[in-house]
């Protein structure tokens, strides 16, 4: 059973690009969701999608989307970067009726600079 | 909206001893699931022990048990036997039966273990 894995790890851009993060969920999960980590706090959640559909949004604006694909793969892409979207972006991904448990990745640490 | 607070920034023990970390919650639901995660330098979540509101017994993995009070909406983590793996970021989690995936996180707390 492979766990949910996260691309890439590091990755630095300029304020006004774009940037597209990967995440490959664990095997059997259908339901994906991705969480913003600024330095020193916790996670807060973006949004999440069931069935390739957005189903769920945090208090994050439209430049903030995603997609997911039929494998259940997703990603996460944010337009006109800001110097405050600089933090660790989690994906996690579970299985819609289980137990509730949330199987998180390793992250994705963005610089804006 | 559902909040979590965790009022202890930085914690420490000492090799072998426990420690309780708390955690306090605000909802108007009655059935829900609480959560506590462990993150290490590695960044990886790493899910520690969790709670479901409907039941009254606490729950316990191993070196790790929660007092879960559910009128006083209060989750906190004992730690017994500390080892020098146990050093890393707790977070409190909340999550909703009905709404989906979101989990709602605490601030966190920095647990660090002397040997």
């Amino acid at each position: 059973e492979t766990g949910v894995t996260q691309s890439p790890t590091h990755l630095i851009k300029t304020r006004g690009q774009q940037v597209t993060l990967r995440c490959s969920s664990q095997s059997g999960h259908n339901t994906v969701s991705w969480y913003q980590q600024a330095l020193g706090q916790g996670p807060q959640f973006i949004f999440q999608y069931y069935r390739e559909e957005e189903n769920g949004r945090g208090n994050f604006p439209p430049r903030f989307s995603g997609l997911q694909f039929p494998n259940y793969s997703s990603e996460l892409n944010v337009n006109a970067l800001e110097l405050d979207d600089s933090a660790l972006y989690l994906c996690a991904s579970s299985f819609s009726g289980g137990t509730g448990e949330l199987f998180f990745g390793e992250g994705s640490r963005l610089t804006v600079l | 909206a559902q909040t979590v607070t965790q009022s202890q920034p930085e914690m420490s023990v000492q090799e072998a001893e426990t420690v309780t970390l708390s955690c306090t919650y605000d909802t108007s639901e009655s059935d829900y699931y609480l959560f506590w995660y462990k993150q290490p330098p590695s960044r990886q979540m790493i899910l520690v022990i969790r709670q479901e509101a409907y039941k009254q017994q606490n729950a316990t993995e191993n070196r790790f048990s929660v007092n879960f009070q559910k009128a006083a909406k209060s989750f906190s983590l004992k730690i017994s036997d500390s080892q020098l793996g146990d050093a890393a970021m707790y977070f409190c989690a909340y999550r909703s039966f009905e709404y989906g995936n979101k989990l709602v996180f605490g601030a966190g707390t920095i647990l660090r273990v002397k040997s």
